[in-house]
């Protein structure tokens, strides 16, 4: 079953607009993490933000976490043509030292030259 | 460093046979993972494995099986194959050992079953 929703499902930007998707979840988590992918070829790691942290940023990505109301949001700012992908959310719930993502449907991001 | 790496990349195969997907961890990394993906069902964990052992299943039907050899390497094998198993199947490995951290995926491997 999926842990995360992302939302919106789908999302067109013009270059250089800034790009926000979210995502829930329902259990208590270890950390969340952002995966992009493009047209169906392996999930490229973003960032990890752990339970413990509120935000984080890599280079154009920042990543927020409120584990209050299981929420999670990335945010792309200044977006290019080559951030068009899907991006998903995973949770790692990890019990017991195994280790588990839980993902999200996803949310394709089109950006418009 | 290399990366994850599945093979083959696209299978074609038919109902009732069976296949044995491929995946080679990056060197070093112990935890591998794998994660079948379809348009209906998005992302679904398959199983976990992690110095040999299978530390964690998903709920997929026992056609579904894997294992994991001491130099890390990893197959998956799946029976009797039916037409909803066509997806894409994704292998990734981790260096942790269950603390939580980031997954290195594969381009994965595309099966087709007709």
């Amino acid at each position: 079953s999926q842990q995360g929703e992302e939302d919106p499902q789908a999302l067109s930007i013009q270059e250089g607009e800034n790009a926000t998707m979210n995502c829930s979840y329902k259990t208590s988590i270890n950390n969340l993490q952002w995966y992009r992918q493009n047209s169906g070829r392996g999930l490229v790691h973003l960032i990890l933000i752990r339970s413990n942290e509120r935000e984080k940023h890599s280079g154009r990505l920042r990543v927020t976490l409120d584990t209050s109301k299981k929420s999670s949001s990335l945010l792309i700012t200044a977006s290019r043509a080559a951030d068009t992908a899907s991006y998903f959310c995973a949770t790692d719930a990890g019990q017991g030292g195994s280790e588990k993502l839980v993902f999200g449907k996803g949310t394709k991001l089109t950006v418009n030259p | 460093k290399a990366g994850v790496t599945q093979t083959p990349r696209y299978l074609i195969k038919t109902r009732g046979q069976q296949v044995t997907l491929s995946c080679s961890p990056i060197s070093g990394h112990r935890s591998v993972s794998w994660y079948q993906q379809t348009p209906g069902q998005g992302l679904q964990f398959l199983f976990e494995y992690f110095s040999e052992t299978q530390r964690n299943k998903g709920n997929f039907p026992g056609r579904f099986s894997g294992r994991q050899f001491s130099n890390s390497r990893s197959e998956m094998n799946v029976s009797t194959l039916e037409l909803g198993d066509s997806a894409l199947y994704l292998c990734a490995s981790s260096a942790t050992d269950g603390t939580g951290g980031r997954y290195t995926f594969g381009s994965g491997t595309r099966l087709t079953v007709v």
